[in-house]
């Protein structure tokens, strides 16, 4: 089945470390996003990509890194610039071009916690 | 700057009665607008979502929306509550740039 698949569901972290948190998609989208949700804020856009080897800064890209070196891959760093790095991160992608819908397809989360 | 405001970040119903919750936008140009559902800790599934195509649009698990310009509002509705509902359910409107605004979401609760 086609579908988002974001590494690890969990995972902690001790203060000061850096962690990578890992997204595919074997949609064939060309772009993909990383979400970070706090309780009661929606969600907030880190950063998106839309092609290969280019991304893009959202709206809270501080302390935060990415790649984009493959199609289907996003991986997503939180380093230890990030004041407050304890959320639920989400992952998405979407169809660009011709293939345009406006939906979002979402991965199932990693929750992020910092001890 | 464009905007999404969800009236009620919890809202109760009892199984088997109206569920509405609500969604207002700012926007200078017609929209696209999406409804998501979250079940916990877990990602968002697309409900609906309205392109201009008709004002009424109608998603999955019985969920419809009804796009207002004069009122900027696109609020969900369903007739009739079922326990399965309970979950938390966001608005989204997309930028000019396509990305996407959220709104901040409405958790949904159903009363036995």
């Amino acid at each position: 089945d086609g579908g988002i698949t974001q590494s690890p569901k969990y995972l902690f972290r001790k203060e000061g470390q850096n962690v990578t948190l890992s997204c595919e998609q074997n949609l064939n989208h060309d772009a993909m996003y990383w979400y970070r949700q706090d309780p009661g804020q929606g969600l907030r856009l880190i950063y998106y990509s839309q092609i290969v080897n280019d991304f893009q800064k959202g709206d809270i890209a501080e302390g935060y890194s990415v790649s984009r070196e493959k199609k289907e891959s996003f991986p997503l760093t939180v380093t230890s610039a990030q004041k407050n790095p304890t959320a639920f991160y989400l992952c998405a992608s979407r169809n660009q071009g011709q293939g345009y819908t406006g939906e979002l397809f979402f991965g199932e989360g990693s929750r992020l916690t910092v001890l | 700057a464009q905007s999404v405001t969800q009236l009620g970040s919890h809202v109760s119903v009892s199984e088997g009665a109206l569920v509405l919750l609500r969604c207002n936008y700012s926007s200078s140009v017609p929209p696209y607008l999406f409804w998501y559902v979250q079940y916990p800790n877990q990602g968002l599934q697309l409900l609906l979502k309205y392109t201009s195509a008709a004002t009424l649009v109608k998603g999955i698990n019985g969920f419809e929306a009804e796009f207002k310009k004069s009122e900027t509002s696109f609020h969900l509705t369903k007739p009739s509550a079922h326990m399965s509902d309970a979950a938390e359910y966001f608005c989204a409107v997309q930028r000019s740039n396509y990305q996407l605004i959220w709104g901040a979401g409405t958790k949904l609760i159903i009363k036995p």
